[in-house]
């Protein structure tokens, strides 16, 4: 099946400090990635669309300038965290989509998740 | 915004019984899909619905999708404690980039 690995699976750092999440797939190409942010016994609440090649597509009320996204490769798409508050501590999950023989992507496989966690 | 409205949100419930979990809307659904998240990772697909009117079995898991196509149950029989965990249900918005609308989730714990 197809895989999605998040790195690190936790990170914890100090304020005003920046951090990157790197999200792949491991045994297909994703032409899109999807960040998601869930806060405790919450749902996921979609950041930005990240397409290969092209600007991340914000979802409203997300910072670009403070989550920084890029999709540079068909495996590979990173998260950077800039100059992180403890408001910004959260369980952040990638998603890739994988595209059918006829273009139609309609599955999302998810990452297992990062824990940041600002201090 | 949350387009889907989930019910309950929380339930604890002894190992044996059954439960159902809720999905509705105001709007149709071209697709409907159901996650089940552990706690520190990711949600994990269980079915996708898409004929109204649709059941889908999956071992102690019956996934319903309404006639109209706005609403969507998820009934688990004879609950064991490793079905905790939180269940969500989520709607494909094809017209935006395929991206996903999860609803607020159920968070179920099943005692032993």
């Amino acid at each position: 099946g197809a895989v999605v690995s998040q790195h690190p699976s936790r990170v914890i750092c100090k304020s005003g400090t920046s951090v990157k999440i790197e999200c792949r797939s491991l045994d297909f190409q994703a032409t899109t990635m999807f960040w998601y942010r869930q806060f405790p016994k919450q749902s996921l609440m979609l950041m930005a669309t990240s397409n290969e090649g092209s600007k991340a597509t914000y979802e409203q009320g997300v910072e670009k300038d403070k989550f920084l996204i890029n999709h540079a490769s068909l495996t590979l798409s990173t998260l950077t965290v800039t100059s992180a508050h403890p408001e910004d501590s959260s369980f952040y999950i990638c998603s890739a989509s994988l595209t059918s023989g006829w273009g139609f992507t309609d599955t999302q496989y998810f990452g297992p998740g990062t824990r940041l966690t600002v201090l | 915004t949350q387009l889907l409205e989930q019910s309950p949100q929380f339930l604890s419930i002894q190992e044996g019984e059954n439960l159902t979990v809720y999905c509705n809307s105001s709007s149709v659904f071209s697709s409907l899909q159901w996650y089940r998240q552990e706690p520190g990772e990711g949600p994990v697909l269980l079915v996708t619905v898409v004929t109204g009117g649709e059941v889908k079995k999956l071992k102690r898991l019956t996934f319903q999708f309404g006639d109209a196509r706005k609403d969507s149950s998820l009934h688990i029989t004879a609950a064991q404690p490793g079905d905790t965990g939180l269940y969500l249900c989520a709607r494909l918005r094809q017209e935006y980039g395929n991206k996903l609308v999860f609803g607020a989730g159920t968070i179920l714990r099943v005692k032993s």
